[in-house]
């Protein structure tokens, strides 16, 4: 893998289900992962930071985790809620480089 | 929370004059911010590093001299598009470093429209 790759592009699931999407990275050289919440119309939010393989995060009901040996990441959502409803965008970072490589983002849209 | 304040939010210009896009920290000094464009269906691509003091850092494909970037203090970038045309038709947004964690925070985005 050369690029950050995020899949699926989209995805539409209904108010009370569990959803995961997946990030995709280089593996040489991986300094950082992030992951982002972006809302229309507003400042992506950063939702978390993560170095270590095997690292597993959590904000409410809201996780991730992280394989830096094979370059994923999964971003878990428990329970969609309509506010959800967002641009999840992950990020790598390569050495101490401060520069952040984008994937394209998983927009997920979660209706009632 | 920490925030970044990007303005405007859209502009339209025509082609051949030059626009200026503001990327403030409202609650923190950054040290660093980046400058980053976004065209449809894409992924945000970074175009340059600017360090507060000193000449910005940019990306391999960007132009220097047509996307003018100053970052005279801890608290403020801009990105001035000079003698746009309309292919510099894109969505603009900045990042900044500091505060608690040296997290790094984005504004809000610019739209711009070259006509």
């Amino acid at each position: 893998i050369l690029n950050v790759e995020q899949s699926p592009q989209s995805l539409h699931v209904q108010e009370g289900d569990s959803t995961n999407f997946t990030c995709s990275f280089p593996s040489s050289n991986f300094y950082a992962l992030h992951w982002y919440r972006w809302e229309t119309a507003k400042s992506p939010e950063a939702l978390f930071v993560m170095t270590l393989n095997g690292d597993e995060k959590k904000k409410g009901r809201i996780s991730a985790t992280l394989n830096t040996k094979e370059g994923y990441s999964y971003l878990y959502i428990k329970g969609s809620q309509p506010e959800d409803s967002a641009t999840y965008l992950c990020a790598s970072r390569g050495g101490t480089a401060s520069k952040l490589t984008f994937g394209t983002g998983t927009r997920l849209q979660v209706t009632l | 929370g920490a925030v970044v304040s990007q303005h405007p939010s859209r502009v339209i210009c025509k082609s051949g004059t030059s626009v200026k896009i503001e990327c403030r920290s409202l609650d923190f000094q950054a040290t660093t911010m980046f400058w980053y464009r976004q065209f449809p269906k894409q992924s945000l691509m970074l175009m340059a590093t600017s360090n507060e003091g000193s000449k910005a850092t940019y990306e391999q494909g960007v132009e220097k001299d047509k996307f003018l970037i100053n970052h005279a203090s801890l608290t403020l970038s801009t990105l001035t598009v000079t003698s746009a045309h309309p292919e510099d038709s894109s969505f603009y947004i900045c990042s900044a470093r500091g505060g608690v964690g040296n997290t790094i925070y984005f504004g809000e985005g610019s739209w711009l429209t070259v006509v």
